[in-house]
């Protein structure tokens, strides 16, 4: 699997967009792009995943860059309940690889 | 949907005793997966199953641990002689060929404690 590189942590104003970067340099042709986050004691929550074009759900946006070399979660308007620990993943979308969770980035939203 | 049910939320256990943890995936999922996270430290895999079959156990210690996700019914994951350093939360996801097998649902978590 591709190593990716978040920085550990990160603050936002509430009510603006949170863009949290990964670097994955050397992603291969197959991997994709995965984002989770993790909620103080709650299970890891999936967020979104992409190849290589932009992806966007009612949760985040996912921009990837032409060379795939790295990404940007953004959440357009964060809140206080998007404070959490959040992890960008690259593997393949089949197969037996098993997700590797690093130490991602601690998000911390501030009022 | 009630999503990935895990049980019991919270286990005490004295040392030497046997603690069981029992999964529930998603409805229509066939692949079930176990984290372990100690505290004040990160996700870390044990073990990877479908139906009746272990597909990678590479993160399982080698000793005391083992689970299995029969054909019918919750996957269990199984500590024999608990020690104190078995304390930390196990999650299981789950995940279907449909969704794509690393798009994971999480349960809520099993919170061991080993007195």
């Amino acid at each position: 699997d591709a190593k990716t590189t978040q920085p550990p942590s990160m603050d936002c104003a509430e009510g603006r967009a949170a863009n949290l970067p990964c670097n994955h340099s050397t992603i291969s042709g197959n991997e994709y792009v995965y984002w989770y986050r993790q909620i103080h004691s709650q299970g890891p929550q999936y967020i979104i995943h992409g190849l290589k074009n932009n992806e966007t759900n009612e949760m985040a946006s996912l921009i990837i860059t032409e060379d795939r070399k790295s990404s940007t979660l953004i959440l357009p308007h964060a809140t206080l309940r998007d404070t959490a620990v959040y992890y960008c993943i690259a593997l393949p979308n089949f197969g037996n690889e098993k997700l590797t969770f690093g130490t991602g980035t601690r998000l911390t939203i501030i009022p | 949907n009630a999503g990935v049910m895990q049980n019991p939320r919270h286990l005490v256990r004295r040392r030497g005793q046997e603690a069981r943890l029992r999964c529930s995936p998603m409805k229509g999922h066939s692949h079930v997966y176990w984290y372990r996270q100690l505290p004040e430290e990160g996700l870390k895999f044990m073990v990877y199953l479908q139906k009746e079959n272990i597909i990678d156990e590479s993160g399982m210690p080698k000793e005391r641990f083992s689970a299995e996700f029969p054909k019918e019914g919750p996957s269990i994951l199984r500590i024999q002689q608990v020690v104190r350093g078995d304390s930390a939360a196990y999650f299981c996801a789950s995940s279907s060929t449909v969704s794509g097998a690393n798009v994971l649902t999480f349960g809520a978590g099993s919170r061991l404690t080993v007195l």
